[in-house]
């Protein structure tokens, strides 16, 4: 157990509509990423928070957005969905999101089925 | 091309054989990452390596900064070792995100 957690852990939903997807990071760390692995794909990143603050952003879709709380759980907000979309989504975390060598710890994953 | 490349795809093993999972990646990085992926889709960090080499029970990480390239060894291989191997890295320009290889499916057979 990795010490983070994602929820749901399935979902299924059809096409046009919009789903968030929970996660709550390790205790103490502040950064969060979102990964998106798909069938065609592969694992890529999407986007990173710090302390609440967005940091970096990858290869995310503007009908996708993200947000940190002040708590540091983070939802990420899939929207408009189209068949493509279905994947699994993973949130990581790591202690800090200045350290570039810090390990990253990986939730169970979120797989998104949209009909 | 992909910035990560990793050999082979795809690996069969008998139970007990050394296996060797090789990465090479073509920019500058910062650390290199090897993470496991079990059938459920969990995925597990297993090593990072900015240099030299890490041992941890029968998995081996080593990785050579000059010729830009890494490997995985497992020795005495057990069924259970049967999971996907998916090398990622840091890249000195992209801050703490993972750029990720296509991974490596290995079965182990009894």
């Amino acid at each position: 157990d990795s010490g983070v957690t994602q929820t749901p852990k399935h979902l299924i939903t059809a096409t046009g509509q919009r789903v968030t997807l929970r996660c709550s990071p390790r205790s103490g760390d502040l950064s969060v990423y979102w990964y998106q692995q798909s069938l065609d794909q592969g694992l890529q990143f999407l986007i990173q928070y710090y302390n609440g603050e967005e940091r970096a952003k990858g290869n995310i879709l503007e009908r996708f957005s993200a947000q940190q709380f002040p708590d540091l759980h983070s939802e990420l907000n899939l929207s408009s969905l189209e068949l493509g979309d279905s994947a699994l989504y993973f949130c990581a975390s790591s202690p800090t999101g200045t350290t570039i060598r810090n390990e990253q710890f990986f939730g169970p994953g979120t797989r998104l089925t949209v009909l | 091309k992909n910035e990560v490349e990793q050999s082979p795809q795809n690996l069969t093993a008998q139970e007990g054989e050394f296996i060797t999972i090789n990465c090479s990646y073509s920019v500058g990085i910062s650390a290199l990452h090897w993470l496991q992926q079990h059938p459920g889709g969990g995925i597990v960090s297993l090593f990072m390596l900015s240099s030299g080499k890490k041992k941890h029970g029968r998995l081996i990480a080593t990785i050579n900064i000059q010729e830009k390239h890494s490997s995985l060894h497992i020795t005495a291989s057990h069924p259970r070792d049967s999971a996907v191997y998916i090398c990622a890295v840091t890249l000195q320009t992209s801050g703490s995100r993972l750029t990720f290889g296509e991974g490596t499916q290995l079965t182990v057979n009894p």
